[in-house]
Parts: structure tokens; C-alpha cells; sequence
């Protein structure tokens, strides 16, 4: 079955030290992916995408996220975390050519000790 | 910056009465959704509008949902009979174009109470 799977439901990094947040899909082909945030009374917000290309791609907040075909994974990460990056965050697919929704994981909730 | 805005924030009803959940778009968005987040769970796709029409439904939009462009700026999302189950946070989304080669953009959400 297609799915989009967060391993991690919470997760707490200090202030400064690195991230990664990971997502792994199950599609028959690779899907469009995205990562979203949404902080406390927000909104979903986008923070990076990715449709094809460079497997490398760049966010905003100085997020980036690496698509691992190898590996159905599309991994979040930041080189160093601030307090405000605390929120939780959505790893989103959109299977190829099968539509305009958009499937999310079950969210991982970011803490950020000071 | 554009943004897509939602009425109200917090909608308390009784089981059984209907709600009208509303939103705007962003002006020259053609693509507009709703998705929903019960509590604890995943978002999930409810439906999607395009050309005064849905384009894509998921099984949960059964026929006590239904979607309207009233005019040309307001989206709703309107549940004939509430139940219980469907108290949840409702997300309405807008894009230019397809997702996948256009973002969708999302509003604050409102939470509904059904009692």
C-alpha cells in the first residue's frame, strides 16, 4: 500500500547541534515530495520541495532535505537548530501523475532544549 | 505576502447541525482543497476544486460534504449533519496551478467541536 512514514514522532535537539528528520515513502513511482512545518496556531508552511533534478534541494529557514532514490527516503535536515525552529513537522507526497492531493506522514514534533 | 485565510478559528456545534467552514484563496490561485487533522493524527486529503467542479475526493468525503465557490473569492466546506467523528482541525489549501509543479499554500485551519 502507498504510504508516508515519519519514524519519529518527537524528537529534542539542542540549541545549535545538527537535525535530521526522516521520511521514507512507499509509491510505485517517486512521487513529488515535500517537507512542511507548522508551528503552534499555524498553518501548514512549505519548506522545501522536490519534483526532479538535483537530489539536493534548498529550503527556506535553512532547511535542506535529500532525496535517496535508493532508499525511498527524503531525509529533513538543518546544519544547526535554532529555538525557533521548534514545531512539528510534515513530510508530504504527491504520486506522479495520480492526482493533486497530497498524503501526509504522521508528523515528527521538534523540542529544542536552550 | 499572499496568504490564504480562514472563518472561523474555532467552530463549536452540536451533533446533527450543519457547519459552513470558510475560506479565501489566494487571488489567483485556480486549485483549492480541504484537508482535515483529527487530533493526534495524520492530515489527510478530503477534496479538491478546480473550474467550479471537484477533481479529486478521498473516501472520507462522503455525501454529508460538500464544496462551493459561492462567489469569486470564498471557498467552503459545508457538513450537512455533524458527528462526533468529524471534530477535527479543517484545512483549506489553494494553488496556482497542480500540485507538484505549484505548491499548495495553507491556511491557519479551523478547529471544529462537535458536541
Amino acid at each position: 500500500a502507498q504510504s508516508v512514514t515519519q519514524p519519529d514522532i518527537h524528537i529534542t535537539v539542542s540549541e545549535g547541534a545538527s537535525l535530521e528528520l526522516r521520511c521514507n515513502y512507499s509509491y510505485g513511482a517517486t512521487p513529488y515530495l515535500f517537507w512542511y512545518v507548522q508551528s503552534p496556531g499555524q498553518g501548514l508552511q512549505l519548506l522545501l520541495k522536490y519534483f526532479s533534478g538535483d537530489t539536493l534541494v534548498q529550503g527556506i529557514k535553512g532547511f535542506e532535505a535529500e532525496f535517496k532514490r535508493s532508499q525511498s527516503s527524503f531525509n529533513l535536515r538543518k546544519p544547526s537548530v535554532h529555538w525557533s525552529d521548534a514545531a512539528e513537522y510534515f513530510c508530504a507526497v504527491e504520486p506522479f501523475n495520480a492526482g493533486n492531493m497530497l498524503t501526509f506522514g504522521g508528523g515528527t514534533r521538534l523540542m529544542v532544549k536552550p | 505576502e499572499p496568504e490564504v485565510t480562514q472563518t472561523p478559528s474555532h467552530q463549536v456545534t452540536q451533533m446533527g447541525q450543519e457547519v459552513i467552514l470558510r475560506c479565501v484563496p489566494i487571488s489567483n490561485h485556480l486549485y483549492f482543497y480541504w484537508y482535515r487533522q483529527i487530533l493526534g493524527q495524520k492530515v489527510e486529503f478530503l477534496v479538491s476544486f478546480y473550474n467550479n467542479e471537484i477533481s479529486e475526493k478521498s473516501e472520507i468525503f462522503d455525501d454529508q460534504f460538500s464544496v462551493e465557490r459561492p462567489d469569486g473569492s470564498n471557498f467552503t466546506l459545508k457538513i450537512r449533519s455533524t458527528k462526533l467523528e468529524d471534530s477535527a482541525m479543517y484545512f483549506c489549501a489553494s494553488s496556482r496551478g497542480l500540485a507538484g509543479s505549484y505548491e499548495q499554500y495553507f491556511g491557519p485551519g479551523t478547529r471544529l467541536t462537535v458536541t
